[in-house]
């Protein structure tokens, strides 16, 4: 029963490439969550999506960044242009509901981005 | 928006001691609190949590309580060992959305 799920595991990017993490949800799951986290700080939400759909992106940046979970395959977290500022641990998260009893987010090991 | 603090940001232990983590939140919409354990190099796990119609759980050596008056939430651990330094989160949420404290360093002297 394979967990969350995110590739690549580490990313190395220099100042202006295309950065792409990939997240596959845990079994079942059809909602799936980005998170930020810099060294030494806990983690800031960035978008929430269903299959198809952003629910809440008020977290992610109006530029450069964007969001996607197709209808098949994994969700895709894509930064252009990318920056030194955006050097970060990024997390993906999924649950079996938005919300009530079954709304318990389990994350992945995330993607440890370096901007050159 | 919601607001949580977390203290201390770091804890120091002897192994078989017990070790407390707080954190207080602020919006009293917020009925969910998870806390989470994160290793080096890894994703949080989720280790337990709490909604607001409880005002303790407990999971063998874990316990959290929860004071919906006060706006404050604890995390216990009995017993440590030292598999239990990581890093622990805690977070509230009142819809969807989580909101983390910035994080517990616990190390646990062997």
């Amino acid at each position: 029963n394979a967990g969350v799920m995110q590739n690549p595991r580490h990313l190395v990017r220099r100042r202006g490439q295309e950065a792409r993490l990939r997240c596959s949800p845990m079994k079942g799951h059809s909602h799936v969550y980005w998170y930020r986290q810099l060294p030494e700080e806990g983690l800031k939400f960035m978008v929430y999506l269903q299959k198809e759909n952003i629910i809440d992106e008020s977290g992610m940046p109006k530029e450069r960044f964007s969001a996607e979970f197709p209808k098949e395959g994994p969700s895709i977290l894509r930064i252009q242009q990318v920056v030194r500022g955006d050097s970060a641990a990024y997390f993906c998260a999924s649950s079996l509901s938005g919300t009530g009893g079954q709304g318990e987010q389990y994350f992945g090991p995330g993607t440890r981005l370096t901007v050159t | 928006g919601e607001n949580v603090e977390q203290h201390p940001s770091t804890l120091s232990v002897q192994e078989g001691d017990s070790a407390v983590i707080k954190c207080t939140y602020s919006d009293s919409a917020s009925n969910y609190f998870p806390w989470y354990k994160q290793e080096l190099g890894k994703g949080p796990q989720l280790i337990i949590d709490i909604r607001s119609n409880v005002g303790e759980k407990k999971d063998q050596r874990i316990a959290v309580t929860l004071n919906k008056t006060a706006k404050h939430f604890s995390l216990h651990i009995t017993e440590t060992q030292p598999e239990d330094s990581a890093v622990y989160f805690c977070a509230a949420r009142g819809s969807y959305i989580p909101t983390f404290g910035r994080g517990t360093s616990l190390i646990v002297h062997p």
